[in-house]
C-alpha cells in the first residue's frame, strides 16, 4: 500500500484565501485524523472520522475550519479564510479497529501551510 | 483534560549509550503510543501498547498502568537513532474504538559518533 497519501506537501498563499487539504487513507482503514503540528503548541488533534462519519470535533480552533470525509478513501480540511496563525503542519492519519482491538495510526507527509 | 508529560525535553548522547526517555499522563488510556520524527518531518509510529512490555530490535517499551508512565528504551544508541521521540494516548472515549491522541510535547534525541 502507498501509505496515507497527502496534498498538496507545501501551501502558501494569503491571508484571506481558502485553503483545502487533502487526504486518502489507507485503504480499509476505517478512522481517519486531522492533527496539526505548530512550534508553540507541538501536535493536536483537530478532527477525527469513523466509517466517514465526524466522531470528535473538539480540536477544530473555530468556524473558519472545516472538514468533511465524503468517502471512504477521502478527507478534506478547509480553511476559510485563512490568517498567518493558521501556519502549520498538517498531517492525515488513519487506522482500522477490528473487534473493539486498537491499532497503531499511520501518518502521512504531511501539508506544510504557510499563511502570508 | 489528560495531560502528557515527556521528560527529558532534550537528550545528547554518545553512540553506544543507553537511553530513557518518560512519559507521564494524568487520566486512565486505552492505549500509549510512541512515535518517531525525523528532521524531515515524517511521524512514525514505534509502539501502541497499553499494558506490558513490547520490544522492536534495539528499541523496547513499557508501561505501568497503575502509576500511569511509560518509558522507551534505545539499547546501542546509534546517531541515525538521532530524531524527536513523541509519547501520545488515547482516552478511550470512543467505546472500544480508536480514538484521537493527545501528545507530549517531544524528547528532542542527539547521537553522537
Amino acid at each position: 500500500d502507498a501509505g496515507v497519501i497527502q496534498s498538496p506537501r507545501h501551501e502558501v498563499t494569503e491571508m484571506g484565501q481558502e485553503v483545502t487539504l487533502r487526504c486518502k487513507p489507507i485503504s480499509g482503514h476505517d478512522y481517519l485524523f486531522w492533527y496539526r503540528q505548530t512550534m508553540m503548541r507541538g501536535l493536536e488533534l483537530l478532527i477525527y472520522f469513523n466509517n466517514n462519519v465526524p466522531i470528535d470535533d473538539s480540536g477544530m480552533p473555530e468556524d473558519r475550519f472545516s472538514a468533511k470525509m465524503p468517502n471512504a478513501s477521502f478527507s478534506t480540511l478547509k480553511i476559510q479564510p485563512s490568517e498567518p496563525r493558521d501556519s502549520a503542519v498538517y498531517f492525515c492519519a488513519s487506522t482500522e479497529s477490528l473487534a473493539g482491538v486498537i491499532y497503531e495510526q499511520y501518518f502521512g507527509p504531511g501539508t506544510r501551510l504557510t499563511v502570508t | 483534560k489528560n495531560e502528557v508529560e515527556q521528560s527529558p525535553q532534550n537528550l545528547t548522547a554518545q553512540e553506544g549509550e543507553f537511553i530513557t526517555i518518560n512519559c507521564s499522563y494524568s487520566v486512565g488510556i486505552s492505549a500509549l503510543h510512541w512515535l518517531q520524527q525525523h528532521p524531515g518531518g515524517g511521524i512514525v509510529s514505534l509502539f501502541m501498547l497499553s499494558s506490558g512490555k513490547k520490544k522492536h530490535g534495539r528499541l523496547i517499551a513499557t508501561i505501568n498502568i497503575q502509576e500511569k508512565h511509560s518509558s522507551l528504551h534505545i539499547t546501542a544508541s546509534h546517531p541515525r537513532d538521532s530524531a524527536v521521540y513523541i509519547c501520545a494516548v488515547g482516552l478511550g472515549l470512543s467505546g472500544g474504538g480508536a480514538d484521537g491522541l493527545t501528545f507530549g510535547k517531544g524528547t528532542h534525541l542527539i547521537i553522537q559518533p
